[in-house]
C-alpha cells in the first residue's frame, strides 16, 4: 500500500563501512529524488532523477551514488561513510518535475 | 541570495490564533509552489499547492504574490494538532533551461499551546 517506501528505517554503522539505501515509489512517478536532512532539520536536494536519467546532482561527494535500475526505483549508495554523513535521507517521487512529491519515511542513518 | 527563505520561528501560539508564515524565493522562473508539514520524526507531507488565484483548504490559505516572489500560509482558529515544522517548497528552472528544481525552505516550527 505504501506509495514511496525506503529500507531500511534505521542503518547503525562505522566509519569507512559501505552502505546502501532502497527506495521503491508505487505510483508510477517519473521524477525520484534523494534529501537529506541533517541535524538543523534543513532539507536539502542530493540528486534527482526522471525517467531514470540523472538531473541534479547538488554537489554531493562522490561517495554517494545514485542507482535508477527502473523508474520505480532510486537506490542510494555510500562508500566510506564519514561521520558527517549521519542524517535522515529522504526519498521522494512526483509523478513529472514540475509537480508536488510525495516522500518516503525516511531512513535515519546513524555513523559511529 | 537563498533560494528560498523563511521565517526563523519558532512561532508559539495560543489555541484559536491565526498565524501566518511567509516565504521568499529567488528564482523568478519558478514554476510551481507547496507548503508541507512535517511533524517530528516524520517525513514532510504536501499540505497545499500554492496557486496564482490564492487558494483555501478549510482553515488553511495560501497565497502567491510572483511580482514580490514570495508566499503565505495562514492558519486561522489554530489547534493542538496543528503544532509542526511548516515547509515552503519552490520548483525553480535550472539554468538550461529544461529541467527543474524542487527546493525546500528551512522549515518553521509551530507550536500551539492549550
Amino acid at each position: 500500500d505504501t506509495a514511496v517506501s525506503q529500507t531500511p528505517k534505521y542503518l547503525v554503522t562505522q566509519m569507512g563501512n559501505d552502505k546502501s539505501i532502497k527506495c521503491e515509489q508505487n505510483l508510477g512517478h517519473d521524477t525520484m529524488y534523494w534529501y537529506k536532512q541533517d541535524s538543523k532539520k534543513f532539507l536539502k536536494i542530493m540528486f534527482s532523477y526522471n525517467n531514470k536519467e540523472l538531473i541534479i546532482n547538488e554537489t554531493v561527494p562522490n561517495r554517494f551514488s545514485p542507482k535508477s535500475p527502473d523508474k520505480a526505483h532510486l537506490n542510494l549508495h555510500i562508500n566510506s561513510l564519514e561521520l558527517g554523513d549521519s542524517a535522515v535521507y529522504f526519498c521522494a517521487s512526483s509523478q513529472d518535475h514540475v509537480r508536488e512529491a510525495f516522500f518516503g519515511q525516511g531512513t535515519r542513518l546513524t555513523v559511529v | 541570495r537563498k533560494e528560498v527563505e523563511q521565517d526563523p520561528g519558532p512561532f508559539n501560539v495560543p489555541e484559536g490564533a491565526t498565524v501566518a508564515f511567509n516565504c521568499t524565493y529567488s528564482n523568478s522562473a519558478s514554476q510551481s509552489f507547496f507548503w508541507y508539514r512535517q511533524d517530528c520524526r516524520k517525513e514532510p507531507k504536501l499540505l497545499m499547492s500554492v496557486y496564482s488565484s490564492g487558494n483555501e483548504d478549510g482553515r488553511f490559505t495560501a497565497q502567491l504574490n510572483r511580482a514580490s516572489q514570495y508566499i503565505s500560509l495562514l492558519i486561522r482558529d489554530s489547534k493542538l494538532s496543528d503544532s509542526a515544522t511548516y515547509l515552503c517548497a519552490v520548483i525553480g528552472l535550472l539554468s538550461g533551461g529544461s529541467n527543474y528544481k524542487l527546493t525546500f525552505g528551512k522549515g518553521t516550527l509551530l507550536t500551539v499551546n492549550p
